[in-house]
């Protein structure tokens, strides 16, 4: 069974600094990755997504994650932060089974200040 | 495409109550997808759907749930006897074959009982 885990729970940064959200996933076949954002009382929306080729992948909103088999980890970065990106953010991964259902982390939130 | 729209946005309902929920997702996704968010939680899976089938339902989906997908296209999941427990974010997503690329997700149902 797949499961993911997301390292600290609350992220702060500052509008302009560097957003690093981590996750770190466990999987007995090769994963797909998928980081989703939460605003309040909204569903949620993809940011990108890892299957195959391409250890590094862009997302929208200048988002991008590298998946590191080694490592088993697949940390979401932003260069610079903007006031728009606080949101809630969810690590995800499928089972390659039929259902190809998502697994969810518990969600890091982030906060950008000024 | 119309995204995937779920109603109502919020349900009130006092314990003991049924109530029941609708999913319509996006045209000829053939894969629906229900999971439940509490507060401070990722999305859990609680059951698919394959066309009409119901294929697969979680540990989490108690005997007074039941989801319904009669026609292949819109879904309803409906709640008996509801419970403070059942207070959550319902969502539904949907997807063609499995593939997240192409799925969404629901802006989802509060569902607060008190």
């Amino acid at each position: 069974a797949q499961s993911v885990t997301q390292l600290g729970s609350h992220v702060s940064v500052s509008e302009g600094a560097l957003v690093l959200l981590r996750c770190n996933y466990s999987s007995s076949v090769p994963p797909y990755l998928f980081w989703y954002v939460q605003y309040p009382n909204q569903g949620l929306q993809l940011l990108l997504k890892y299957t195959t080729g391409a250890t590094l992948v862009k997302g929208i909103n200048g988002f991008e994650a590298e998946f590191k088999k080694s490592e088993t980890s697949f940390h979401l970065t932003k260069p610079s932060a903007h006031m728009s990106d606080a949101a809630e953010y969810f690590c995800a991964v499928t089972d390659t089974g039929t259902a190809s259902k998502l697994t969810f982390g518990t969600g890091t939130r982030l906060q950008v200040t000024l | 495409d119309t995204g995937v729209s779920q109603n109502p946005r919020h349900k009130i309902t006092k314990r003991g109550q049924n109530v029941t929920f609708r999913c319509d997702p996006i045209s000829e996704h053939n894969r629906l997808y229900w999971y439940r968010q509490t507060l401070g939680q990722g999305p859990e899976f609680l059951t698919y759907f394959q066309n009409e089938a119901q294929l697969e339902k979680s540990r989490l989906l108690s005997d007074r749930f039941s989801a319904e997908r009669p026609k292949g296209s819109f879904s309803t999941l409906e709640i008996q006897r509801t419970e403070q427990g059942d207070s959550a974010m319902y969502l539904c997503a949907s997807s063609l074959d499995g593939r997240w690329g192409l799925g969404g997700f629901g802006q989802g149902t509060r569902l607060t009982v008190v």
